[in-house]
């Protein structure tokens, strides 16, 4: 079975505290994810990366930043977190078929809450 | 813009099946049908997917019309932990595409009733 872990399921800090955001999959997957999702306005990709040391911006990456040293490991930072940035935090991986990535597996979540 | 059209809700008794349909009349040809749930606070679990064959596995059984405009997804014995809401989404997923990403309708609440 394909496991995705996060490290936190639910977090609370305080507006400019530096957030970090791990998630850790174990089935050698070449590609990771992180959204937020939001009541309303679903999910929301904010990078993606394919490869180790790579990364891209999604739709939404102000406020945030990646890390991923290891294939396995991807880090999701917010450098000083800030009220609108409380959310459910979700991370994905994938693996690659030729041209394609395969289906997606979901984290268990985090729910992060800014003060 | 949605690809999928889902009923809002639905309610089935506990130990029969539930199907659930969805609408994706303007599919492409090389775009698969996938099905995820969400259960309350907790991330999106994948559950099945297809691209013209009806295809089954140990959670959930996929029926996808011959010409691909529509599919049911079938949980055979429903229990109430499949209490949760149900996305169906279409995709199609090229490499370092930057549209790689899921994006989930409204999808449906699944009201297991006892």
């Amino acid at each position: 079975d394909v496991k995705v872990t996060q490290s936190s399921r639910y977090l609370v800090k305080r507006t400019g505290e530096k957030v970090f955001l791990e998630c850790v999959q174990d089935m050698d997957h070449e590609n990771m994810f992180w959204y937020r999702q939001d009541p309303g306005l679903g999910l929301r990709l904010i990078y993606f990366s394919y490869d180790v040391k790579m990364k891209e911006k999604g739709d939404i990456p102000e406020g945030y930043s990646v890390s991923r040293e290891k294939k396995e490991r991807f880090s999701l930072i917010l450098e000083s977190a800030s009220t609108n940035q409380t959310s459910m935090y979700l991370c994905a991986s994938s693996g690659t078929s030729g041209r394609y990535t395969d289906t997606q597996y979901f984290g268990p979540g985090t729910r992060l809450t800014v003060l | 813009d949605a690809k999928t059209t889902q009923p809002t809700s639905m309610d089935c008794a506990e130990g029969r099946a539930a199907n659930l349909p969805c609408n994706h009349s303007t599919i492409s040809g090389n775009e698969y049908v996938y099905w995820y749930r969400q259960i309350h606070s907790q991330g999106p679990q994948y559950i099945i997917h297809g691209l013209k064959n009806n295809e089954t596995n140990e959670m959930a059984s996929l029926i996808i019309t011959e010409d691909r405009k529509s599919s049911t997804l079938i949980l055979p014995h429903a229990t109430l932990r499949d209490t949760a809401v149900y996305y169906c989404i279409v995709r199609v997923a090229l490499l370092m595409n930057r549209d790689d990403k899921i994006i989930f309708g409204k999808g449906t609440r699944l009201h297991i009733l006892p």
